[in-house]
């Protein structure tokens, strides 16, 4: 299984709910991310988890709320979203932690298909 | 801190003509990795480079690693309608622990 499974593929709330992406992997990569990326930009990175533990979190609003209940999945917790946060949530994985060697392929990501979300 | 850029943002070709997109960095990079995303779709790795002055192929596609390692260069020959997406370069500086993406080139291919 060479696939990272995003659900759902398509989420519409209004700012005061609280939803969930899910992200789920069977390659046994160590690394998983969570990617935001707006029309016509590249994907900016939101969070890192490295061996299930967040290693990277570039500042993002704490009505994102990441979680990583084991190896195989990821999640992102919404909640009090604003419309400027409507964007294609992108999900991925990579064999490796962020920080192994250069040499190796092991920081390629592989991405999810992405959860389109609209905010009301 | 680190940045990519990438150039041109967009460029129309006929089939067959040839199309690059060319990667700067602000850094030395200790790689630099391509992906290709189509329309309405994600991003799908396409190959990796390490070494400084790397020249790997693809069929049609060729990549390049500047010697300096702070840039890098995509070149399509013969484009076709399948070639149509966005083709995003990112690259992970020396010593760093994130990889950063360059801001796409949209490549509209015309039968």
């Amino acid at each position: 299984d060479t696939e990272v499974t995003q659900t759902p593929k398509h989420l519409v709330m209004g700012m005061t709910n609280k939803k969930s992406l899910k992200c789920e992997q069977h390659m046994g990569h160590r690394a998983m991310y969570w990617y935001k990326q707006k029309a016509k930009k590249p994907p900016e990175l939101m969070f890192v988890y490295s061996y299930e533990k967040l290693s990277i979190n570039e500042s993002v609003p704490s009505r994102f709320s990441p979680e990583c209940p084991n190896s195989s999945l990821l999640n992102l917790h919404l909640h009090a979203l604003q419309p400027e946060d409507s964007a294609l949530y992108l999900c991925a994985s990579s064999q490796g932690s962020p920080g192994t060697p250069r040499q190796s392929g092991a920081n390629v990501l592989t991405f999810g298909a992405g959860s389109r979300l609209t905010v009301l | 801190g680190q940045q990519v850029m990438q150039i041109p943002q967009y460029q129309h070709v006929q089939e067959g003509e040839d199309f690059t997109t060319y990667c700067n960095s602000s850094t030395t990079l200790s790689n630099i990795q391509w992906y290709k995303q189509r329309p309405g779709g994600h991003p799908v790795f396409l190959i990796q480079l390490v070494k400084s002055g790397e020249v790997k192929k693809q069929k049609r596609l060729t990549f390049q690693f500047g010697e300096a390692k702070k840039n890098s260069s995509l070149h399509i020959t013969a484009t076709q309608t399948t070639d149509v997406g966005t083709y995003f370069c990112a690259g992970r500086r020396t010593g760093g622990f994130k990889t950063i993406f360059g801001a796409g080139t949209r490549l509209f291919v015309k039968a």
